[in-house]
């Protein structure tokens, strides 16, 4: 069974550009999250999804969008990149939006040129 | 706002000796407790977590224990092996319109053979 899929893996953009992340949940999971993890620290909070409505969003700013589409597979957007941007995004699925155990993707390691 | 504490951000150890891993958190509301480890290139990969409702839990050589009235959790691993090293994080959901993990600043685990 496949875990959480991300593409791509890597992407080299620069400053002032758009980027798409993407995400595949495992079958059968229908909340997908997504995190930051900037160099040396740990994951933060951007967006949860469930049922292709957003349920929640972190700190970030309305560059960042995100959708959810009727599989359950996910889009990141972020517009106008930012030297700042620069990270991994881990995608995280769940069955349902709960403390019932979030897996990780490998992650899409972006960096803003 | 939110926030966990992971200490400490480094640790050595000989291989076959205990690691102690500790983490607070701010947010008396929390109830589910991760604990993921993360190599070089990869998505974090939950390794146990643990419930309010239950003060510890083992798995193997991996134990995580609870102290809610502390607000502070720790992980211990038994019998290190080099295949140990790696990035740990904690993490503490919070809930409100969404479920979010709120994650600690990592430890980084070495195990010398």
């Amino acid at each position: 069974d496949a875990g959480v899929t991300q593409s791509p893996t890597h992407l080299i953009k620069t400053r002032g550009q758009q980027v798409t992340l993407r995400c595949s949940p495992i079958s059968g999971h229908k909340s997908v999250s997504w995190y930051q993890q900037v160099l040396g620290q740990g994951p933060q909070f951007i967006f949860q999804y469930y049922e292709k409505e957003e349920r929640g969003r972190g700190n970030f700013p309305d560059r960042f969008s995100a959708r959810q589409f009727p599989n359950y597979s996910s889009e990141l957007n972020v517009n106008a990149l930012l030297l700042g941007d620069s990270a991994l995004y881990l995608c995280a699925s769940s069955l349902v939006p709960s403390n019932y155990g979030y897996t990780f993707g490998s992650g899409t390691r972006l960096t803003v040129v | 706002g939110e926030n966990v504490e992971q200490h400490p951000s480094t640790l050595s150890v000989q291989e076959g000796d205990s690691a102690v891993i500790k983490c607070t958190y701010s947010d008396s509301a929390s109830n589910y407790f991760p604990w993921y480890k993360q190599e070089l290139g990869k998505g974090p990969q939950l390794i146990i977590d643990i419930r309010s409702n239950v003060g510890e839990k083992k798995d193997q050589r991996i134990a995580v224990t609870l102290n809610k009235t502390a607000k502070h959790f720790s992980l211990h691993i038994t019998e290190t092996q080099p295949e140990d090293s790696a990035v740990y994080f904690c993490a503490a959901e919070r809930v409100d319109s969404s479920y979010k993990l709120i994650f600690g600043s990592g430890t980084r685990l070495l195990v010398r053979p």
